[in-house]
């Protein structure tokens, strides 16, 4: 099972900011944070994914706290088209518990208002 | 912009029925996926696929699931007997790279429904 705990949903306004926050206090050293959304009737999409510094990419920005139990996925200005669900999940190397797959929680569902 | 092709979009299909699920991956990506959802329910891992092998699978892919990739351009996902339970949209995915940091890319679904 994904070690990542999410809020089950959220919402938002139409062009306003939107943190998205997870929890993995069990991390390892050598977990990646990686982020996916699912649109609606969609498969899942890759967003962002983060080792220890945060990253911006043309989608979003990840924050990752100084001792890696959590992150924010932020996504600076929310259209109607983010609303989705927002997987955070871990991902490791070692070929062990997660092996070379993604597992998917429940994640966490964004509704945008207008 | 590259893509996964999944094909069909929606099959029917009576229970008992053998079911083949094709996908195209992105031509130069090395992983391959297979991935499930039940309506409301949770994206489930079924197969992974490496260097012409299966690399990993969970408990649901039993012996009436198989993956094949038959001519270095397709990706199918077989199930010999179809149950009830089966009833699910049915994700392909690949990736250039493998774990730690590889992004998967998602196809647009197969949605099996099982009568």
């Amino acid at each position: 099972d994904a070690k990542t705990t999410q809020p089950n949903s959220m919402e938002s306004n139409e062009e306003e900011p939107v943190h998205l926050p997870c929890n993995h206090s069990t991390i390892s050293g050598t977990d990646y944070i990686h982020w996916y959304r699912q649109l609606p009737s969609q498969g899942p999409e890759y967003v962002i994914h983060g080792l220890t510094s945060n990253v911006n990419n043309r989608m979003a920005s990840l924050a990752i706290a100084e001792d890696r139990k959590s992150s924010t996925l932020i996504l600076h200005r929310a259209t109607l088209r983010d609303a989705a669900v927002y997987y955070c999940i871990l991902r490791d190397v070692k070929r062990g518990e997660y092996g070379n797959k993604l597992v998917f929680g429940a994640g966490t569902i964004l509704r945008v208002k207008s | 912009e590259p893509e996964v092709t999944q094909t069909p979009s929606h099959q029917v299909t009576q229970m008992g029925q053998e079911v083949i699920l094709r996908c195209v991956p992105i031509s130069n990506h090395l992983y391959f996926y297979w991935y499930r959802q039940i309506l409301g329910q949770k994206v489930e891992f079924l197969v992974s696929f490496y260097n012409n092998e299966i690399s990993e699978k969970s408990e649901i892919f039993d012996d009436q699931f198989s993956v094949e990739r038959p001519d270095g351009s397709n990706f199918t996902l077989k199930i010999r007997s179809t149950k009830l339970e089966d009833s699910a949209m049915y994700f392909c995915a690949s990736s250039s790279q493998g774990a730690p940091t590889g992004e998967l890319f998602f196809g647009e679904g197969s949605r099996l429904t099982v009568l």
